[in-house]
């Protein structure tokens, strides 16, 4: 079956870094995507991964490992902007079609 | 319009009445998606399209429907709707709906309540 594992909150401190875990099963993976959402609006894109390593972005990277069936988001130089919901999301293929398939999302409450 | 609308922003609807939540992007993607977003849930597909004339089941169909006539338009009918369809409501298109790398971008969400 498919399942994404990640945390439901963490806390960190402006200014310092945080990592946030991802680990997935899926029957047809096809890269993995970090998306952040800060409350009550809609989910905008981060990352995507479809080979093994990390992927740096500015402040933010993601790292994969296909054998392992971990991601990892990292936040560095904490903002308070930064405070959102995290989601991971793995593309799997279903049926003939490729999907995404959600994480319920990992909350980041970032204190001065 | 620049990227994905939805219409409306919220709603109350009374159970068993009909809905029409609207989606509409202005990127010409060929793949468009319904998902709705529940407390402790992910995401969960409802239903998508990957392109104009053709639609999808996703992971939750049931209850809903939807029709792609054109490449912009995406609307998701809750035929009569049932207090478990409360939840917000996220409309997203990508380029294509392959297996290259494929972004989804979402429209801003309808956050709906059925009493």
């Amino acid at each position: 079956g498919q399942n994404i594992d990640q945390p439901t909150e963490m806390t960190a401190t402006e200014g310092a870094i945080v990592q946030i875990n991802c680990t997935y099963q899926t029957s047809g993976f096809n890269g993995l995507f970090w998306y952040q959402q800060h409350a009550g609006e809609a989910p905008t894109f981060l990352s995507y991964n479809v080979l093994d390593g990390l992927e740096e972005k500015g402040r933010f990277s993601s790292f994969l490992s296909r054998s392992k069936g971990y991601s990892y988001l990292l936040l560095k130089e904490l903002q308070m902007k930064d405070s959102a919901s995290y989601l991971c999301a793995v593309r799997d293929r279903v049926d003939s079609n490729y999907q995404l398939i959600w994480g319920a999302g990992t909350k980041l409450i970032i204190k001065p | 319009i620049a990227g994905i609308t939805q219409a409306p922003t919220s709603q109350i609807l009374a159970a068993g009445r009909r809905m029409t939540l609207r989606c509409t992007q202005d990127m010409r993607h060929n793949a468009m998606y319904w998902y709705r977003q529940d407390l402790g849930l992910g995401l969960r597909l409802i239903h998508y399209s990957n392109t104009a004339g053709t639609t999808g089941k996703g992971e939750v169909p049931d209850g809903y429907s939807v029709s792609r006539a054109n490449t912009d338009d995406f609307p998701l009918t809750l035929a009569s709707a049932v207090p478990s369809q409360t939840s917000v409501y996220f409309c997203a298109s990508s380029v294509g709906a392959g297996a290259a790398y494929n972004e989804q971008f979402f429209g801003p969400g309808t956050r709906l309540t059925v009493l």
